[in-house]
């Protein structure tokens, strides 16, 4: 059965923390994996993924894809508080079908 | 370990008829929210509720409908189904809203194909 799983499933950090987010997925025909951050009402789009070892970045976070090993990574140096948010994994596969991980939720306390 | 449950992972329905997508969640939080999934407009707000009864729009909105009569359940209506609601479909909910508040689940997603 085709699935994402992300871990941890919670983490509580200080600011000025590194933290790793994983994701790990088995799911057949992969094309692409998502990384979104869901604050208040609707997730924003961070990275989209879909070729391995390269790193993408964007200020603080940066991701990467292991396709051999099925799983991503999400990175944040230097946390702020307005870090704090939960973190969604998503795999794209052929057919437009996308599959969930159930979120990390990450705490950055002051 | 489920927190949050959508009744269907996949659904094949006829244009025209009236589909409900089920949502619900056991950690008694007070949103829920409703979203779609296409490739390359990621994940897009229909509806969400932050209490029983209560709803409010989010940006597209159109064509869906939706119901909170309990707490821990929140159903999506497509009244008529038509082809562009050929969809994933995603369900949420989170604890109310405060200052750093980041509990938050997901469903595991519904694929409603449209024919």
């Amino acid at each position: 059965e085709d699935k994402v799983v992300q871990s941890p499933l919670s983490l509580v950090v200080h600011e000025g923390d590194t933290v790793t987010l994983n994701c790990s997925y088995e799911v057949t025909n992969f094309r692409s994996l998502l990384w979104y951050k869901q604050e208040k009402k609707a997730p924003t789009f961070l990275f989209m993924l879909t070729s391995s070892g390269i790193e993408k970045k964007s200020g603080r976070l940066s991701s990467i894809l292991d396709k051999k090993e099925l799983f991503s990574i999400l990175n944040i140096t230097a946390t702020q508080t307005g870090d704090s948010a939960v973190y969604l994994c998503a795999v794209e596969a052929s057919g437009n079908q996308f599959y969930f991980g159930t979120g990390t939720s990450l705490t950055v306390i002051p | 370990d489920v927190k949050v449950t959508q009744s269907s992972r996949y659904l094949v329905k006829r244009t025209g008829e009236k589909v409900f997508l089920e949502c619900v969640q056991d950690m008694d939080h007070e949103n829920m929210f409703w979203y779609r999934q296409d490739p390359g407009l990621g994940l897009r707000l229909i509806y969400f509720s932050y209490d029983v009864k209560m709803k409010e729009k989010g940006d597209i909105p159109e064509g869906y409908s939706v119901s909170r009569e309990k707490k821990e359940r929140f159903s999506l209506i497509l009244e008529s189904a038509s082809t562009n609601q050929t969809s994933m479909y995603l369900c949420a909910s989170s604890l109310k809203w405060v200052r750093l508040n980041t509990e938050a689940f997901f469903g595991q997603g519904t694929r409603l194909t449209v024919v």
